[in-house]
């Protein structure tokens, strides 16, 4: 079935920038989201890419797809404490399922 | 607008017990679903529904029903708790029946539940 990997853990200085990895198995896959979550809370949206597409900008988040080997990536440039959170890569070929990775803990040293 | 709500935040059961978890939106969505969230393993789907009246069963159903009767309501009830799905339990919807670019999914805070 389908699947998204991504690492458990990242650290980083503040003011550096961080970059999260993802590889999913769904060659169908037609929407790529990037979501956050903060401690006691729910997901929230953060991006996300259509399949069509090698890269978007937003503000200080870049996101990088590259379909051939199924491999995403999110960059958050000039890293900030307040970016220290759970972020999930989730995959949808556009049906009822939207598949999620375990997560990537980033942790923002000051 | 409150969006997804959750409730309760927390609750402990006992093996054997039932409970209900409670989701409602205010936001007119058409689609609504359960995730549970294990450590490692990210979300997995429990159940779905894309309207009222409709529901279909996610990777990992067993042990949990659903219904939705109503647009905004979508609750999640366990039977017979097991130890195994001691977890943190999140409701999210969508605008369109399939989430998508432009209906992404919003979620809840969610319910932590320990089954001792």
């Amino acid at each position: 079935g389908e699947d998204v990997e991504q690492s458990l853990f990242l650290s980083v200085r503040e003011g550096d920038s961080s970059v999260i990895n993802c590889t999913y198995t769904d060659s169908s896959s037609t929407y790529l989201y990037w979501y956050k979550q903060e401690p006691g809370a729910g997901l929230q949206l953060l991006t996300y890419i259509f399949s069509n597409m090698d890269m978007k900008q937003d503000q200080r988040l870049t996101v990088l797809l590259n379909k051939k080997d199924k491999h995403l990536s999110l960059r958050i440039a000039d890293t900030q404490t307040g970016d220290s959170a759970i972020y999930f890569c989730a995959e949808s070929s556009g049906g009822f399922k939207t598949i999620f990775g375990a997560g990537t803990r980033l942790f923002v040293k000051a | 607008n409150a969006g997804v709500t959750q409730t309760p935040k927390f609750q402990v059961l006992k093996t054997g017990q039932s409970m209900t978890l409670q989701c409602a939106q205010d936001m007119n969505h058409e689609y609504m679903s359960w995730y549970r969230q294990d450590p490692g393993m990210g979300l997995r789907l429990i159940h779905y529904s894309v309207g009222a009246g409709i529901t279909d069963q996610g990777e990992v159903p067993n042990g949990y029903n659903v219904s939705r009767s109503t647009t905004e309501d979508f609750p999640l009830r366990l039977l017979s708790a097991a130890p195994s799905q001691t977890s943190v339990y999140f409701c999210a919807s969508s605008y369109a029946r399939a989430p998508s670019r432009n209906s992404p999914l919003h979620f809840g805070n969610g319910t932590r539940l320990t089954v001792t």
